[in-house]
């Protein structure tokens, strides 16, 4: 099976620009849940999403939205890029248990590196 | 609140030195635990897991045990590698927490031949 794919690898954006992120998950997977990874805050979760749905959202401001589509893929928006928004955006899907509902094993992908400047 | 502290690194360590890395947490209930690494350039990697207290995770030679009493889960190996210099994350997840991953620090570990 293919892993997680997420596009594009890196970007360069401008101040007061927006970006979007697209992730893949691994096929058969429903659940995708996206992360923000800085030197100086380390890994922070940013939301998931499962069946195109927003289960949970971290503490981030309004100008990160994501969206899930009806074939798992999800993509994650930033709107007027600050300098602080630079950082390593990682993208991980999960399969369903026995229940029906995500397991608790995250599959990553490589990440968007995106630069603001 | 639910947090992981790990110990700063870098370890940098000798090959076939024995490895320890510190991880404790504080939770208000009873989390899964996780051991990530991450290779240079890549994401993450899940190295293995523990899911309730006393229970042992391994693989690739790493051990960890879940302890409650001590809310620990430390990360060991008997014998580094060259290969096993990266960055690893200790992280908790709580059952209903809608699969949001909690990430410690990060332990960047060295191991020269």
């Amino acid at each position: 099976k293919a892993g997680v794919t997420q596009t594009p690898r890196y970007l360069i954006k401008t101040r007061g620009q927006q970006v979007t992120l697209s992730c893949s998950p691994i096929s058969g997977h429903r659940s995708v849940s996206w992360y923000q990874q800085t030197p100086g805050q380390g890994l922070q979760f940013l939301f998931e999403y499962f069946s195109e749905t927003q289960r949970n959202k971290g503490n981030f401001p309004g100008r990160f939205s994501g969206r899930q589509f009806s074939n798992s893929r999800s993509e994650m928006n930033v709107s007027t890029l600050e300098l602080g928004d630079s950082a390593l955006y990682l993208c991980a899907s999960s399969p369903l248990g026995t229940g029906g509902a995500p397991t608790y094993e995250q599959y990553f992908g490589p990440g968007t590196r995106l630069t603001v400047t | 609140g639910n947090s992981v502290t790990q110990m700063e690194g870098p370890v940098t360590l000798s090959e076939e030195a024995f490895l320890t890395i510190n991880c404790t947490y504080t939770a208000t209930g009873y989390p899964s635990l996780f051991w990530y690494v991450q290779y240079p350039g890549e994401g993450l990697q899940l190295l293995l897991k523990a899911t309730k207290a006393d229970d042992k995770g391994s693989n690739k030679g790493f051990e960890a045990t879940y302890r409650k009493e001590t809310t620990s889960f430390h990360l060991e190996k008997g014998s580094v590698q060259v290969s096993d210099s990266a960055v690893y994350f200790c992280a908790l997840l709580f059952s209903g927490g809608y699969n949001k991953l909690i990430f410690g620090a990060g332990t960047r570990l060295a191991v020269h031949p």
